[in-house]
């Protein structure tokens, strides 16, 4: 079985701060995908990115960057320099393609960025 | 990204009821799923579904639940009859072949059982 947690149930930054969401998780596959999802005050799931199993390089897309080790089992997402309209609630979720494809979410953490 | 849409938006009904939530795919997705995320909890999943049958189905989807493809266009998720721990969002998600296995969500129906 998968599971993802995010031990972060809330955090509230100033605007222009950099804030890390924290994200762990457990599955005994080899092959599996990593993703993160915003969920706006209005409550759509929006993809941001994801990452398989056996590409562990970093990712940067302008003011987000991600970090997965593979050693550690988490799979980081930071904002540089937050906006008011980073606030939301992030998801992080796994699947594993060879158990269903259904994704597998954390908790959530539900950022505040204070202007 | 690809637009899943979903209605109704929100929906209320009363306990007993049966209701129906539909979800129009996108063209070359084929692989649909339903999730679910009762308020200012995490999002769960109820069942996955291709080639017309069920692949994975949850605890939660239970007998109460059913989804088809009655048209082979809209998705859908049916549940008999209500109770008030069903109230909940419904997430229609959906994937292509590829395997990126990106899942996209559509808006949700808001289900409000009174």
């Amino acid at each position: 079985a998968q599971k993802v947690t995010q031990a972060q149930t809330e955090i509230s930054v100033v605007e222009k701060e950099d804030v890390t969401l924290d994200c762990v998780y457990e599955t005994r596959d080899t092959t599996y995908y990593l993703f993160w999802y915003k969920q706006p005050p209005s409550g759509e799931l929006v993809f941001l990115i994801r990452r398989n199993s056996f590409d562990e390089q970093n990712e940067i897309s302008g003011r987000y960057s991600w970090n997965f080790q593979k050693s550690t089992s988490s799979f980081n997402f930071t904002i540089t320099a937050s906006q008011v309209v980073d606030s939301a609630v992030y998801f992080c979720a796994l699947t594993v393609p060879n158990a269903g494809n259904m994704l597998t979410f954390g908790g959530g953490t539900r950022l505040m960025v204070k202007p | 990204e690809p637009e899943v849409t979903q209605t109704p938006s929100h929906q209320v009904t009363q306990m007993g009821q049966e209701v129906i939530l539909r979800c129009v795919p996108i063209s070359n997705h084929l692989y649909f799923y339903w999730y679910r995320q009762i308020l200012g909890q995490k999002v769960e999943f109820l069942v996955s579904f291709y080639n017309n049958e069920i692949s994975e189905k949850s605890e939660i989807f239970d007998d109460q639940f059913s989804v088809e493809r009655p048209d082979g266009s809209n998705f859908t998720l049916k549940i008999r009859s209500t109770k008030l721990e069903d109230s909940a969002m419904y997430f229609c998600a959906m994937r292509d072949q590829s395997f990126s296995y990106e899942q996209y969500f559509g808006p949700g129906t808001r289900l409000t059982v009174t």
